[in-house]
Formats: structure tokens, sequence, C-alpha cells
């Protein structure tokens, strides 16, 4: 089947550490997102990535790192800089950035730092 | 930066009825879309929405892109308790690579 796959569902983190969290998709989208959700809020945008070895930040990026080895794959690294990382965080992607292309998402990764 | 306000926040209505909810952006947008997400899932693509005045349905779901284009709603008719979730309005603009969100309206239906 295709899609994207995030993982793990959850994830417990010590303050301080760094953590990685996984998306692979076998879609053969061009571009990958990440987004963060707190609750009762929307989605906002940490970093995005329309081909490979390329990515940019989005609105909250601070915190936060990325890298874009292969089309398939887009980790989200949570690192000890982010102030606040428990959150909800979804991974998306897209096969182009043309008219009606739109974005499937993840199943989300929930991050709690205890 | 954009922002998107969705209304209402929440909603808590009897099965059958039928539920408004819209979107309003201090800019305007090229592409409007609304998604659903289940509790603890990523959001699923209900509609999307690509002319200014486009009036589009997916079984009891219409949506519609504002004639502005700064603004959309969502319908759905006769509800059932399936449709307990959260409702997202998201906005792509010009430069068509990233959605802004709106902050969601939760949506709860009583059998």
């Amino acid at each position: 089947d295709g899609g994207i796959t995030q993982s793990p569902k959850y994830l417990f983190r010590k303050e301080g550490q760094n953590v990685t969290l996984s998306c692979e998709q076998n879609l053969n989208h061009d571009a990958m997102y990440w987004y963060r959700q707190d609750p009762g809020q929307g989605l906002r945008l940490i970093y995005y990535s329309q081909i490979v070895n390329d990515f940019q930040k989005g609105d909250i990026a601070e915190g936060y790192s990325v890298s874009r080895e292969k089309k398939e794959s887009f980790p989200l690294t949570v690192t000890s800089a982010q102030k606040n990382p428990t959150a909800f965080y979804l991974c998306a992607s897209r096969q182009g950035s043309g008219w009606y292309t739109e974005a499937f998402f993840g199943q989300g990764t929930r991050l709690t730092v205890v | 930066g954009q922002q998107l306000n969705q209304s209402p926040q929440s909603m808590f209505i009897q099965e059958g009825e039928d539920v408004s909810m819209n979107c309003t952006s201090s800019s305007i947008f090229n592409t409007w879309l609304w998604y659903k997400q289940d509790p603890g899932e990523g959001p699923v693509l209900l509609i999307a929405l690509y002319k200014a005045g486009e009036l589009t349905s997916n079984g009891r779901l219409t949506a519609q892109f504002g004639i502005t284009r700064k603004d959309s709603f969502l319908n759905i008719s006769a509800s059932i308790p399936s449709d307990v979730g959260i409702y997202f309005c998201a906005g792509r603009d010009n430069a068509g690579n990233m959605l802004t969100f709106g902050g969601g309206t939760r949506l709860m239906v009583k059998p």
C-alpha cells in the first residue's frame, strides 16, 4: 500500500536530550513537510523540502533540524534547544507544487518530554 | 504572517442536524482546503477549492471558495456520529508551497 509512515506513534524523551522522528513515504512525492500541533490549535509548519538535499525553514524552525538525503525520507530532529517540545508532530508529502496536487498526512507522532 | 480565523471553535449538535463552519483570512488565498482529523490521527483531505466562487460537494459535505478569496465555508448536512472530529480549513497563497491552517472546529454529535 502507498502511504506515509511516521514512527514511533508515541515517544517519550528526557529533558535535554535530542530525539529524531521518522517519516517515510512510498508515494514518490517530491515535497515533504513537518508540522507541529498543540492542543486546541491548528498546524504550524516547522520545515519543508521540495527536492532531495534541499529544505527550507517554516514558521517555527527554531530548535528543530531536518535532512533530506533520500526522496522517500524526511526525518525531524527535536533538539534540546527546543524549549517546549511536547506536542503532536505530523509529517506530510505532496506530489509537487502544481495545481490540484494536495498533501497527504501521516498518522503523527506524539512526543512527550518527561 | 498570514492568519486564518476559523469559527466556531467547537459545536455540540444533535444527530441529523446540519452544521456550518467558516474561515476568514486577512489576505488572499488561491486555494482553500478542508481537512478532518480524528483523535490521535493525521488530517484527511475532504474538499479542495481552486477557484473563487467555486462550490464543491463530497457526499454530505459542501464547501465554497469565497468570491473575495478571503473566506471559505464548509457545510455538513444530516450529521451522523462518525462526523465527530476536528475540521480544519487551510489556505495556500500565490507562492504555492505552504499551507496556512485555521485553528480548527471541534464537532461533537449527540446520537
